[in-house]
């Protein structure tokens, strides 16, 4: 069936630094692929999306591009902050939705 | 505005007693689902609802049960059965029209249940 891992955690950075956090995916046909954010205490929110290969999906300064040959969805960010850190989940939407297990980032000052 | 709301945010129990968690949508979605995440875990499905009046068991349904007699609304009850209830239940909507929108989940805010 369908999967997503993604990058285990915790992951933890200084602000301004480089985020790369990794996710593979394996499915049938062409599903679409998101990241969502959870901060302490609340539901995921959607943080981008993408519906088709090579689709880059943006917002808030994070990244991620839907690359098929390597069934990647990597999320990036240029410069992280503070209020960045929270749980990160990989997904992807076929006939149902498939979570990843999550990756803590904590942006210290 | 449209959006999925739970309640109560916390709600306390004793061990023993069946609970029941609130979600309603204004989404007019037709599908609905139930996670529960523990501390520093993932999202486990629980049941879902792909149309009023049906729904499945996911992964972890033992010691829950779900009902779905509105579109809007797909309250989870939990029973004394649950072995250990105490965790953060989500509840998610999306739309099965997949032309309509990009066919991502829309979560509510959550609720924290504590059993003692």
């Amino acid at each position: 069936g369908d999967s997503v891992t993604q990058m285990e955690g915790p992951v933890t950075l200084s602000e301004e630094a480089f985020l790369t956090i990794n996710c593979t995916y394996t499915a049938t046909g062409y599903p679409s692929l998101f990241w969502y954010v959870q901060y302490p205490g609340e539901g995921l929110q959607l943080l981008l999306k993408a519906t088709k290969a090579d689709d880059k999906g943006s917002n808030k300064g994070f990244e991620a591009t839907y690359r098929k040959e390597t069934t990647s969805f990597h999320l990036e960010k240029g410069s992280v902050q503070v209020s960045d850190s929270a749980v990160y989940f990989c997904a992807l939407s076929n006939n149902d939705m498939r979570f990843g297990a999550g990756t803590r980032l904590t942006v210290k000052p | 505005d449209g959006g999925i709301t739970q309640s109560p945010k916390y709600l306390f129990r004793k061990e023993g007693q069946n609970v029941t968690l609130s979600c309603e949508q204004n989404l007019n979605h037709d599908a609905m689902y139930w996670y529960r995440q523990d501390p520093g875990q993932g999202l486990r499905l629980i049941y879902y609802s792909q149309i009023v009046n049906d729904f499945q068991k996911g992964d972890i349904a033992e010691g829950y049960s779900v009902s779905r007699e509105k579109k809007e609304s797909f309250p989870l009850t939990v029973t004394s059965a649950q072995k250990n209830p105490t965790a953060f239940y989500l509840c998610a909507s999306r739309s099965r029209d997949r032309g309509r929108d990009t066919y991502e989940q829309y979560f509510g805010p959550g609720t924290r249940l504590t059993v003692t």
